[in-house]
């Protein structure tokens, strides 16, 4: 079955650096736009950045560019989040989710891998 | 950049009808996407593509879009419904770039 699992989160400090990372089994990962989205603490959805299939676009929130970049390894079914000088406010549980078309749905999402940036 | 406005609450009795709104400048032109959210739970798809609904996503849930108001629609509400509700475009204008509604937490009475 679909599977998508993020790793990698966990207490940073700010300023710090942390690589999340997302395995995907049971689909084709080469064919999938994908996402990462992030959730803080009581609060809703907001999507982080996006990588295309082939890795030839990529773009990102306004409240990361510049500190975060996305990658994937196709030939290792991996998305990848490195994320950089994070602040106390990039604290949130994090998803990566696959969309099938450009402008499409997330039809898969992970559970998520809470990253925590506090002193 | 692009905005969707969501209430931030609706609540509605067992078996009645619930109506979740997503509003935005002309969002009927875009693909307006929907997910349900439950306490320690990812999100699921619920609605895509303003009115399509995944397998397994019972046919009480439905959508549409039109003008600057894009509508969840859940009848015979159950209990179960209860949880937080997205709506979802993407933004061409922004270089392709995600954009979420604030959520609804939908209660049932």
């Amino acid at each position: 079955q679909v599977q998508l699992v993020e790793s990698g989160g966990g207490l940073v400090k700010p300023g710090g650096s942390l690589r999340l990372s997302c395995a995907a089994s049971g689909f084709t990962f080469s064919d999938y736009y994908m996402s990462w989205i992030r959730q803080a603490p009581g609060k809703g959805l907001e999507w982080v950045s996006y990588i295309s299939s082939s890795s030839s676009y990529t773009n990102y929130a306004d409240s990361v560019k510049g500190r975060f970049t996305i990658s994937r390894d196709n030939a290792k079914n991996s998305l990848y989040l490195q994320m950089n000088s994070l602040r106390a406010e990039d604290t949130a549980v994090y998803y990566c989710a696959g969309s099938i078309a450009v402008a499409g749905n997330f039809d898969y999402w992970g559970q998520g891998t809470l990253v925590t940036v506090s002193s | 950049s692009y905005v969707l406005t969501q209430p931030p609450s609706v609540s509605v009795a067992p078996g009645k009808t619930a109506r979740i709104t997503c509003g935005g400048n002309n969002i009927g032109s875009k693909s307006v996407h929907w997910y349900q959210q439950k306490p320690g739970q990812a999100p699921v798809l619920v609605i895509y593509y303003d009115s399509d609904r995944p397998s397994g996503i019972p046919e009480r849930f439905s959508g549409s879009n039109s003008g600057n108001t894009a509508t969840l629609t859940i009848s015979r509400v159950e209990a179960g419904d209860e949880a937080d509700y997205y709506c979802q475009v993407w933004d061409s204008s922004s270089d392709h770039r995600g954009v979420f509604g604030g959520g609804t937490k939908l209660t049932v009475l």
